[in-house]
């Protein structure tokens, strides 16, 4: 089965710097990759995707990067603010009739003053 | 509804108790996962439903916990005779259809076995 592994487990920054959490996964056939943002007492927020046709992908101060060949993707947040704190988890889904998400294990993100 | 509604919000039982959990999902999605959180750890697949079938069974730990959807909409997993083990947080996702599509999460049940 998919494997997802996500590095670092903690990140912090100081405010305006960028954030970059990295995702490798083990499942050639995976064709989708969320990125999940999750506060504390609540459920997983889904913050941006790519699709492996997809090499790049931005929102406002959030891109996304797919390396189908290496089998990674990473996450990147620029001019990083104190209200992006939060556990980030990424995903991968494995192609197949369940089409169900594999997490990484997450990266927590403190943003600083 | 606007988004993913669980129900309870929080639930503490006995050992040895069973317990159901409620799950509404945004209006139309076919498609509808369980998940299990335990506490500091990454979200570990429990089952999945496209409509009120379950083609992956594969992550319920055992045969304690059930699973199932009615109306191809509300579904309730249920823990049988819970252990503390079974603490964690429970969350619910819909999307659309299954394949690779969004999958929108609830706010999660937090169950604590004492």
């Amino acid at each position: 089965g998919e494997n997802v592994e996500q590095h670092p487990s903690t990140l912090s920054v100081q405010e305006g710097d960028s954030a970059v959490i990295k995702c490798t996964y083990s499942d050639s056939a995976s064709n989708y990759f969320p990125w999940y943002k999750q506060e504390l007492g609540k459920g997983p927020q889904l913050i941006i995707d790519i699709r492996s046709n997809v090499g790049e992908k931005k929102d406002q101060r959030i891109a996304v990067t797919l390396n189908k060949t290496a089998k990674h993707f990473s996450l990147h947040i620029t001019e990083t603010q104190p209200e992006d704190s939060a556990v980030y988890f990424c995903a991968a889904s494995s192609t197949g009739t369940a089409s169900k998400l594999t997490f990484g294990t997450g990266t927590r993100l403190q943003v600083t003053l | 509804g606007a988004g993913v509604s669980q129900s309870p919000s929080n639930k503490v039982t006995e050992k040895g108790k069973d317990v159901e959990l409620r799950c509404d999902p945004i209006s139309g999605h076919t498609a509808l996962y369980w998940y299990r959180q335990s506490l500091g750890q990454g979200l570990e697949f429990l089952i999945y439903f496209q409509g009120n079938s379950a083609p992956d069974k594969s992550g319920l730990p055992s045969d304690r916990f059930s699973a199932e959807r009615t109306g191809g909409s509300v579904s309730t997993l249920t823990i049988q005779r819970t252990q503390q083990e079974d603490s964690a947080v429970y969350l619910c996702a819909s999307s659309l259809d299954p394949v690779g599509i969004r999958a929108f999460f609830g706010q999660g049940t937090r169950l604590t076995v004492v």
